[in-house]
């Protein structure tokens, strides 16, 4: 069972490259979401979705799309990156029973130059 | 939106209980505390939550005010590897049935040898 699982953990990109964060789960949670942290920050949420099929913007959506075609994976794309996504992204899944219990990946470190 | 405010840092000797503050004044009666924390630049980690009343774990203690304005979470025999930032989240509604959590700067703990 290995929960929560990002790849890469490190990716270096220049202005305008696009790259897909990935994001799979093997706990058949229905809710997937992506979040970003930015030094001495707390976390804010970029996108979640509650089902295949369902995303919604969280807090901080622009220059991100996502998508959810199966339940297990969540990418996040970024079209054309910018240096101000310079930061640690992270992917996290929960059962949709109520518990707010979120499980997170260890992150991805996202460097744009 | 409840907002919650925590001290930005906060020391423990090593095998004392940490006892980190947390205030929500404006918490709604049906909204819940969260505590998660954050170990270096891992992802969060789930540690407990709450409506009303205390509720224990095998991880730590979460005690609520009778008014709810306000939570302490208690680790009761703080250890090095309890060194991490601690977030207390209110749960909030963001429609269609989903909640989200909002992360922070939180408190971070230092464990003391």
């Amino acid at each position: 069972n290995a929960g929560v699982t990002q790849t890469p953990k490190f990716q270096v990109l220049k202005t305008g490259q696009s790259m897909t964060l990935q994001c799979a789960q093997d706990m058949n949670h229905e809710y997937m979401s992506w979040y970003r942290q930015d030094p001495g920050m707390g976390l804010r949420l970029i996108h979640y979705s509650v089902g295949a099929g369902i995303t919604d913007q969280g807090e901080v959506p622009n220059g991100y799309n996502v998508s959810r075609s199966t339940t297990e994976d969540f990418p996040l794309r970024l079209l054309s990156a910018a240096p101000s996504q310079t930061s640690v992204y992270f992917c996290a899944s929960r059962s949709t029973g109520g518990s707010e219990k979120l499980f997170f990946g260890s992150g991805t470190q996202l460097s744009v130059l | 939106d409840a907002k919650t405010t925590q001290p930005p840092s906060m020391d423990c000797a090593e095998g004392r209980a940490a006892n980190l503050p947390c205030n929500h004044s404006t918490i709604s009666g049906n909204e819940y505390v969260y505590w998660y924390r954050q170990i270096h630049s891992q992802g969060p980690q789930y540690i407990i939550h709450g409506l009303k009343n205390n509720e224990t774990n095998e991880m730590a203690s979460l005690i609520i005010t009778e008014d709810r304005k306000s939570s302490t979470l208690i680790l009761p025999h703080a250890t090095l590897r309890d060194t991490a930032v601690y977030y207390c989240i209110v749960r909030v509604y963001s429609g269609a049935g989903s909640y989200q959590l909002t992360f922070g700067k939180g408190t971070k703990l230092s464990v003391i040898p």
